[in-house]
């Protein structure tokens, strides 16, 4: 099945600790994202990749990072210097541009300990 | 920052009623999107409509889009239990940085 998925469902982490989430999707898409997501809020943009090797800071990068050096893999990094990491992390892809439909994955839930 | 706001932020209703929300939105789009949440999952894309576009279908969904008062609607008709999720509108802008901008988002409660 082609899809999006994310790993690990549920992470802890211990003030102080860096911490990375996966996001990989086999649908062949040029463009990821990170979202975060706080109760009963909407998703705010972290960053967001349009090609391999590039990505542009969204709204809330501090505290943040990124690589993208396979076009299916964008995992995202969450340091010691982000204030307030408790959220759900949502990645998604889109086949070309930011304007397409996106697809989701599961999202991970990060609490800090 | 937020260009989309739905309204209301939450709704209740019995099963088989129809449920509208809302999104307004602030700068010139290129297309508005919705999107449902169940608890705890990712997001599912509903529907998209283009800004020359005036009113979509997608079984039991309708969306409507009026660029003049930036605002479009979702209404899900003949609701069932399974409907009870959160719904997102995102917008994709015009001009600038290819990305969507997600709204707060409507949480609704089918009753049985």
């Amino acid at each position: 099945d082609g899809g999006i998925t994310q790993s690990p469902k549920y992470l802890f982490r211990k003030e102080g600790q860096n911490v990375t989430l996966s996001c990989e999707q086999n649908l062949n898409h040029d463009a990821m994202y990170w979202y975060r997501q706080d109760p009963g809020q909407g998703l705010r943009l972290i960053y967001y990749s349009q090609i391999v090797n590039d990505f542009q800071k969204g709204d809330i990068a501090e505290g943040y990072s990124v690589s993208r050096e396979k076009k299916e893999s964008f995992p995202l990094t969450v340091t010691s210097a982000q204030k307030n990491p408790t959220a759900f992390y949502l990645c998604a892809s889109t086949l070309a541009g930011g304007t397409d439909t996106q697809y989701f994955g599961p999202g991970t839930r990060l609490t800090v300990l | 920052s937020q260009q989309g706001e739905e309204d209301p932020q939450a709704l209740s209703i019995q099963e088989g009623e129809n449920a509208t929300m809302n999104c307004s939105y602030k700068t010139s789009i290129n297309n508005l999107q919705w999107y449902r949440q169940n608890s705890g999952r990712g997001l599912v894309h509903l529907i998209l409509i283009r800004s020359n576009e005036r009113e979509k279908h997608s079984g039991r969904l309708r969306v409507t889009l009026d660029t003049s008062k930036k605002s479009s609607s979702l209404l899900i008709t003949a609701s069932r239990a399974a409907d009870t999720a959160s719904y997102f509108c995102a917008t994709a802008r015009n001009q600038g940085a290819q990305k969507l901008v997600f709204g707060q988002g409507t949480r609704l409660t089918i009753n049985p």
